[in-house]
């Protein structure tokens, strides 16, 4: 079982529409939980950030951490094609870069 | 600012020819460098990471070396490649912002023929 279970999709979505993106993972000493965004042929870049469970709010994004079912969430209201790009999670047990483990990516399409 | 380069950007090369990726980071001092793999379909795979000249951990056991000759320049190499090295490599830096963020270089996308 990989440590952390990210479905790849494609998913294509309807401009405007909510989308929600998820992970679970199987350790549970993991503690810092990121969502990064990666457009086509770029690097990954940080998006959201949040710290053991709870919810974090940064305009039309939001991501959820439920540490009792080892899930996490990233959710776009208001989805615009500028949106599109591969979505990956990433967790730590402790605080440092070179601990993180990442999700496998969703690749989100958002059409106009 | 903070930029982190990368280069060559794209690159063909038949296997067992060497390799040789160069990434370098500017307005920042003692950043640690990280260098990822990212194959189709699957997530970043840490390869080499260094908090400081010389210092190099390596996390999986595969054909490829890093070394960090200055304190801002991070090197990729093999001296034979294979081709299940193909991939999109990716050179990294964190610094002493929120703890587990990473500044990406634009990659570098190796394919091995």
């Amino acid at each position: 079982q990989k440590e952390v279970e990210q479905d790849p999709g494609p998913l294509s979505v309807p401009e405007g529409a909510i989308v929600s993106l998820n992970c679970t993972y199987s350790n549970s000493a993991f503690q810092y939980f990121m969502w990064y965004r990666q457009y086509s042929r770029k690097g990954p870049e940080l998006l959201m950030y949040t710290y053991s469970s709870g919810n974090k709010e940064d305009g039309r994004f939001t991501a959820q951490v439920d540490k009792s079912s080892k899930y996490i969430s990233l959710f776009i209201r208001d989805s615009q094609p500028s949106d599109s790009a591969t979505y990956l999670c990433a967790m730590s047990l402790i605080q440092g870069a070179q601990k993180l483990v990442f999700g496998q990516g969703t690749r989100l399409t958002i059409n106009p | 600012s903070q930029t982190i380069h990368q280069w060559p950007a794209t690159l063909v090369q038949p296997v067992g020819s060497p390799l040789s990726l160069e990434c370098t980071v500017e307005g920042t001092s003692n950043p640690n460098l990280y260098w990822y793999r990212q194959a189709a379909g699957r997530g970043l795979q840490l390869l080499f990471y260094s908090v400081g000249i010389g210092q190099i951990s390596s996390e999986v056991p595969q054909n490829l070396s890093a070394s960090r000759p200055q304190d801002r320049q991070f090197i990729l190499s093999s001296k034979k490649l294979l081709l299940s090295d193909s991939g999109f490599y990716l050179c990294a830096w964190s610094g002493t912002g929120y703890p587990g963020e990473l500044f990406f270089g634009e990659g570098s996308r190796l394919t091995v023929l």
